[in-house]
């Protein structure tokens, strides 16, 4: 089984568009979590970091299912600048373990 | 805003050949990273260094990697002899006190090209 696994996409929305990502991972001793974002052939970039609790910041919301070991985030009013690859990435220790990544297509 | 920053942006080397790619890290962190994503794959962690020695290295950082921290702002990954297969980006990373929930920032990136 995959470390962390995400569903590549692409994942092609008008604008306006509300789109859900989710991501599983399989190591239960994980102890942060995260989304980044990656721009074509540019590096990693924190979009924002999950809790349990869920986390809201504008138009994206991240939640976190510990029991499950499952990640979402969800993309409200999706913009053409929100065309990226989404990556879940999961921290054991200090190393950042990524997935994938999920590939987002706005189109107008 | 403090950002890490990496050069060359993009590096050409024969294969066999040794290359040094370089990182100056955000100037008050103290635990630093090498990650590397070939092509259309998944970013991929190398190695964790704190305190002037590796914390952490992964399967990939075999005997022809190193790193250093020769002084106070740079910190390097040496590859010896290169191989095709090394041909990827290159990311160092930083963070403040590499616990968790402490976010680690990501440089530009070298690409490496081996001939």
């Amino acid at each position: 089984r995959k470390e962390v696994e995400q569903d590549p996409g692409p994942f092609n929305v008008p604008e306006g568009a509300t789109v859900a990502f989710n991501c599983t991972y399989s190591n239960s001793a994980s102890q942060s979590f995260f989304w980044y974002r990656q721009d074509c052939r540019k590096e990693p970039k924190l979009l924002m970091s999950v809790y349990s609790s869920g986390n809201e910041d504008g138009r994206f919301t991240a939640q976190l299912n510990r029991a499950s070991q499952y990640i979402s985030l969800l993309i409200r009013d999706s913009k053409l600048s929100d065309s990226a690859t989404y990556l879940c990435v999961v921290e054991y220790g200090n190393k950042l373990v990524f997935g994938a990544g999920t590939i987002l297509r706005v189109k107008s | 805003e403090p950002e890490v920053t990496q050069t060359p942006s993009h590096q050409v080397t024969q294969m066999g050949q040794e290359v040094i790619l370089r990182c100056v890290p955000i100037s008050n962190h103290l635990y630093f990273y090498w990650y590397r994503q070939i092509l259309g794959q998944k970013v991929e962690f190398l190695v964790s260094f704190y305190n002037n020695e590796i914390s952490e290295k992964s399967e990939i950082f075999d005997d022809q990697f190193s790193v250093e921290r020769p002084d106070g702002s740079n910190f390097t990954l040496k590859i010896r002899s290169t191989k095709l297969e090394d041909s990827a980006m290159y990311f160092c990373a930083s963070s403040g006190t590499g616990f968790s929930d402490d976010t680690q920032y990501f440089g530009p990136g070298t690409r490496l090209t081996v001939l």
